[in-house]
This record gives structure tokens, sequence and C-alpha cells, in this order.
């Protein structure tokens, strides 16, 4: 079974500061990870994903995340917020393999505050 | 770029009645996903599609019942509506035929919010 864990559930920035939203993750083959953001009374976007190729990958917006196999993470980072970032991440987990309908997991979400 | 379409956006409906929500997937994509999210939590994957056959099933109600058409959109019946019912529902959509560092991204749609009195 798969499973992400997102160890804070609310992190809060200034503006300009890094931001840092952890996730490890629980699979007992190499999955397919990926970062979602959710901004208030909005849908889903994907920030990134990771699927088996470099396991540095750069998303949209400033963020990136690095894939770590001996520490089971998949922490995503951003070298300095802004205002806009404010919204709730989701890391989430798939299988690897290119199975057509297969349900993505959630992790329960970090919201991510900025203040000025 | 054409995204997936969720209809309607809002939806108020009362308890012990019926709801339709339609999912309109990216073009030539051929795999659909529904997923709830309850106030404050984590979407939960509901049921997927491919091809128009069910391929994944996952914490759907026995009272909610989807299906996906010919022209690859996609609905979801609910029935019997509760109270607990009220949620965000998203649908998502993704195409097999992908190279392989396009394994299963899925691409939501705005969703649609349930609000059962």
């Amino acid at each position: 079974a798969q499973s992400v864990t997102q160890l804070d559930s609310h992190v809060s920035v200034s503006e300009g500061t890094p931001v840092l939203l952890r996730c490890n993750y629980s699979s007992s083959y190499s999955p397919s990870l990926f970062w979602y953001v959710q901004h208030p009374n909005k849908g889903l976007q994907l920030l990134l994903k990771y699927t088996s190729a470099a396991t540095l990958v750069k998303g949209i917006n400033g963020f990136e995340a690095e894939f770590k196999k001996s520490e089971t993470s998949f922490h995503l980072t951003k070298p300095s917020a802004h205002m806009s970032d404010a919204a709730e991440y989701f890391c989430v987990v798939s299988s690897p393999f290119n199975q057509a309908g297969t349900a993505l997991i959630f992790g329960k979400g970090t919201t991510l505050s900025v203040s000025s | 770029a054409a995204g997936v379409i969720q209809s309607p956006r809002h939806l108020i409906k009362e308890k012990r009645e019926t709801a339709t929500l339609k999912c309109y997937p990216i073009p030539r994509h051929d795999t659909v996903y529904w997923y709830q999210q309850g106030p404050g939590q984590d979407p939960q994957f509901l049921i997927s599609f491919y091809e128009k056959m069910q391929s994944d099933k996952g914490s759907i109600p026995d009272r909610f019942s989807a299906q996906q058409f010919s022209d690859y959109h996609s609905e979801l019946n609910m029935s019997s509506l509760e109270l607990g019912d009220s949620a965000l529902y998203f649908c998502a959509s993704s195409l097999r035929r992908t190279r392989p560092e396009g394994k299963n991204i899925q691409y939501f749609g705005a969703g649609t919010r349930l609000s059962v009195l």
C-alpha cells in the first residue's frame, strides 16, 4: 500500500523568505510523486511531478522538489515566498506503472501562510 | 489549452434528492477520475473510468453511480443525498497512452461544490 505523510499541517513564512513543505512517502516500489496546490475556493493545480526521471524536479512558480529514496522524502521548496503562494499544498503519490485509472492518494495537506 | 470542465460549479439540494454532476475531460484524454473533498479534508478517490469501462473503485457509496460515455465525458449520479455528501467534487482526466514520464498525470477541473440542506 502507498501513502504520503505531510509533516506540517500549517507553515507560516514571511514574504521573501524560503519555503519548505515536508512530505514523506511509503511505497513498496519507487512511486510517482506529485505536488498539487489549491487556492481558496479553487481547483487543484499540478505544481510538479516526479516519475523516475531526474530526482530534482522543477515546477511552476519557482517551486522545486527533490526525490530522496534513502529518506523516502519529497519535500517542496521555494527560495523566496510570494504573497500569492498562500494556499493549501498537497503531496500526492501514485503507482509508477502506467495503469489507466490508478487513483491518486493525497496527503492531508499543508496550509501555507505568507505574511508581508 | 483546454482544461477539464465540470458542471455545474455549484449545486444545492435537499436531503433524499438526487444530483448529477458532469465532467468533460481534456480533449483526447481517455481516463476520467472522480474525487470527493469534504470541508477541510484531502481529496478522496471515488471511481475512475478508462475507455468507458470502470477502471478503479475507491470509497464511493452504493448510492452513487458513474459512467463514461462514448464522447468520454462522465457523469456522477448521486441518489438519496445525505448531509454528509456536502463536499467539493473533483473530476480529473489523464491520457493512458503517454510517454513514460507522463505516467498517470491527472489534470483536475475546478470542481462542483455540492451543498445538501
